[in-house]
C-alpha cells in the first residue's frame, strides 16, 4: 500500500510568487491534515479536511494560504503571494475515518522563499 | 491552549547508553499522547502512543508512560543504537472538540548515537 505522497519535494521561489503544494493521502483515508515546520521550530497544525470539507482551519496563518480537497481525494495548498516567513517544511498526513489516533505523514515539501 | 514542551537538544550518546527525552504537556481533559520519529530524509513515523492515564506505549525498545499527575510523557530506551539517530517529537491530540484531529507538537529533539 502506498503511503502519503507529496509533490514537489523541494521548491524555491521568489518573494511574491505563487506556489502550489500537492498531497496524495493513503487511499481510502477520509482525514487529511496539513502541518508546517518553520526552521528550528515546532511543527504547527494548519488545517484538517474530512473528505472534501474543512473540519478545522484554525491553524491557517492568513488569507495568503488556500487549501482545497476537491472530490475528497488529493489536496493542494496554495501560497499566494509567498513571503519570506513562509519558508519551511510543509507536511501532509492522513488517517482513516475511524482511527483518529494515528496520522500517517508524508515526507514533506521543503519550501524556500527568497 | 494546548502546548507540549520537550527537553532541549541536541542529545549525543554512545551506543548502548540509556536514553531519556523529557516531555511535558498542557491540555484540558485527557488528551492522547504520542512520540513521532523522523529519520534522516524521511517523513514522521509514529513511534508509540498512549490514550489514557497510566497507559504505557512501547515500540522498538522505546517506552513512555502517560503520567496525568505530572502531565508528562517521557521517552526512554535502555540501550540505544546508532540506527536510533533521528529527530524525536512529542505530540498530543485533544480528547474532543472541533480540533479533535489537531496534533500539537513539541519542538523536537535531535538524537545522535555514536558507535
Amino acid at each position: 500500500e502506498a503511503g502519503v505522497t507529496q509533490f514537489p519535494s523541494h521548491s524555491v521561489i521568489e518573494k511574491g510568487q505563487t506556489v502550489t503544494l500537492r498531497c496524495d493521502p493513503i487511499s481510502g483515508h477520509d482525514n487529511l491534515y496539513w502541518y508546517r515546520r518553520v526552521m528550528g521550530k515546532e511543527i504547527k497544525f494548519l488545517l484538517h479536511f474530512v473528505k472534501e470539507s474543512k473540519q478545522d482551519e484554525s491553524g491557517m496563518p492568513n488569507n495568503r494560504f488556500l487549501a482545497e480537497r476537491t472530490g475528497g481525494t488529493y489536496s493542494t495548498l496554495k501560497v499566494q503571494p509567498a513571503e519570506l516567513e513562509d519558508s519551511g517544511v510543509y507536511f501532509c498526513a492522513s488517517s482513516p475515518s475511524q482511527a483518529y489516533n494515528e496520522q500517517f505523514f508524508g515526507p514533506g515539501t521543503r519550501l524556500t522563499v527568497l | 491552549g494546548n502546548s507540549v514542551t520537550q527537553m532541549e537538544g541536541p542529545v549525543t550518546l554512545s551506543e548502548e547508553a540509556f536514553l531519556t527525552i523529557n516531555c511535558t504537556y498542557t491540555a484540558t481533559g485527557y488528551p492522547s499522547l504520542f512520540w513521532y520519529v523522523q529519520y534522516p530524509g524521511e517523513g514522521l513515523q509514529l513511534l508509540l502512543k498512549a490514550t489514557k492515564a497510566d497507559d504505557k506505549g512501547s515500540n522498538k525498545g522505546f517506552e513512555a508512560t502517560y503520567r496525568k499527575e505530572t502531565t508528562s510523557f517521557h521517552l526512554e530506551k535502555g540501550s540505544v543504537q546508532v540506527s536510533d539517530s533521528a529527530v524525536y517529537f512529542c505530540a498530543l491530540r485533544p480528547a474532543g472538540g472541533t480540533s479533535y484531529g489537531k496534533l500539537t507538537f513539541g519542538q523536537g529533539t535531535i538524537l545522535t548515537v555514536h558507535p
